[in-house]
């Protein structure tokens, strides 16, 4: 069974920067794209960031471009989400989750059970 | 950017009746992109219906999916009580996804 395990979360203050990992595994990682979604407490899905299969290419969100980098290390079955300026309204859990697809965005297949990142002062 | 609706936000039925949840986007969506998920507290979303009628691995056969276009349907012929849960459709166009706000299936 597909297996991704989030990493990376807690609190942080505004302005700050924290990295997520999400480490995967039972499935060849480098054959698919990788997406970050988030969950604010209480809230609706939030789609985030997509990687393609082999990092060539990138998509975010408007509301976390040009703060958040999407990564992938297919050698270390891992996939990354740098996130910078943090601000309040980033507060949220996070989840990795696989599209069905390698490159181009098609469905979400299969999730992590999410980590929660916390900005505060 | 294709905005979703889901109606109801909530529906408050009890076990065995049938549920219907509407999905309505802004603009139309291709079928193979509209999809939907489930998702309970405290819990990741599974993956239910994807290419708006095709059901997922493991997915039983009282969930199914139908619509074309920019109106879309989840039904649950027959309410188990491990249904009872947040439902989010999704669409992907291009180099965006955008999740609907949900509805949530609760106990009458």
């Amino acid at each position: 069974q597909v297996q991704l395990v989030e990493s990376g979360g807690g609190v942080v203050q505004p302005g700050r920067s924290l990295r997520l990992s999400c480490t995967a595994s039972r499935f060849t990682f480098s054959n698919y794209g990788m997406h970050w979604v988030r969950q604010a407490p209480g809230k609706g899905l939030e789609w985030v960031a997509f990687i393609w299969f082999d990092g060539s290419n990138k998509y975010y969100a408007d509301s976390v471009r040009g703060r958040f980098t999407i990564s992938r290390d297919n050698s270390e079955n891992t996939l990354y989400l740098q996130m910078n300026s943090l601000r309040a309204e980033d507060t949220a859990v996070y989840f990795c989750a696989r599209d069905k697809g390698k490159s181009g965005i098609y469905f979400l297949d299969y999730w992590g059970q999410g980590s929660l990142v916390t900005v505060s002062s | 950017e294709i905005v979703l609706t889901q109606s109801p936000g909530t529906l408050s039925l009890s076990p065995g009746e049938r549920a219907t949840l509407s999905c309505r986007a802004s603009q139309s969506v291709g079928s193979n992109y509209l999809t939907w998920y489930q998702q309970k507290p405290g819990q990741a979303p599974r993956l239910l219906i994807y290419g708006a009628s095709s059901r997922a691995t493991g997915i039983p056969d009282r969930f199914s999916g139908s619509g074309s276009g920019t109106d879309f349907t989840l039904t649950i012929s027959r309410l188990d009580p491990e249904d009872f849960a947040v439902y989010y459709c999704q669409q992907s166009g291009g180099s965006r996804v955008t999740f609907g706000p949900g509805t949530k299936v609760d106990i009458k």
